[in-house]
């Protein structure tokens, strides 16, 4: 298995231009969340999902969108990009147990530079 | 303010040395207390979570909840240069709809030989 997968690794963005972040787990898990960790602030969550084609708002969320077409993928949209938005990109899937604590299993991140 | 706050470090130790690392919290409402270790250019990865107040002892670490206090720790024995890295505090208030936590900044430790 290889767990939760992120893509790309690195990318660097212009103001103004758009990028989608891919997040795929195998294991089948319910729930999937996108953080972003910034130096001094620790890791913040975006948004997060319960269940394909469930999304919800994080602490974070202006400036960002996500999709859950599959229960596999969860998507992370940056429609234009800011300098405010240069940050490490972390996703993590849980198995999702109602109001039982589970969990979370992280991806390697993404590296984000906005210019 | 923070709902959690963690000192940044870094925390510079010697090879076999114990180690304390902290966070503290304001939300009462907090059940659920992690702690998550980074390598470098990874990431985060669960260690240990503990329930409630109390102990929670796993090989060489241990973590400790004083919710009367708001005060979290955790400790590690006989410290390894392989135990070089950001520890990362979580807390999560179980409010269900999905296990939302709040994590503190992380502590860089390094264990020199």
């Amino acid at each position: 298995n290889a767990g939760v997968t992120q893509t790309p690794k690195f990318r660097v963005l212009k103001t103004g231009q758009s990028m989608t972040l891919l997040c795929a787990q195998d294991m089948n898990h319910e729930y999937m969340y996108w953080y972003r960790q910034d130096p001094g602030m620790g890791l913040r969550l975006i948004h997060y999902s319960v269940g394909e084609g469930t999304t919800a708002k994080g602490e974070v969320p202006d400036g960002y969108n996500v999709s859950r077409l599959k229960k596999q993928n969860f998507l992370l949209g940056l429609e234009s990009a800011a300098p405010s938005q240069t940050s490490v990109y972390f996703c993590a899937s849980s198995r999702g147990q109602g109001r039982g604590w589970d969990t979370q299993y992280f991806g390697p991140g993404t590296r984000l530079t906005v210019l | 303010q923070k709902e959690v706050e963690q000192d940044p470090g870094p925390l510079s130790v010697p090879e076999g040395a114990i180690v304390s690392l902290n966070c503290t919290y304001s939300n009462s409402a907090f059940q659920y207390f992690m702690w998550y270790r980074q390598y470098s250019r990874k990431g985060p990865e669960l260690l240990m979570y503990t329930y409630s107040s109390g102990n929670k002892e796993d090989g060489r670490f241990t973590a400790q909840v004083d919710k009367s206090s708001k005060y979290i720790s955790l400790f590690i024995r006989d410290s390894q240069p392989s135990d070089s890295a950001t520890y990362l505090c979580a807390m999560d208030e179980l409010t269900g709809g999905g296990n939302k936590l709040t994590f503190g900044t992380g502590t860089q430790l390094k264990v020199e030989l």
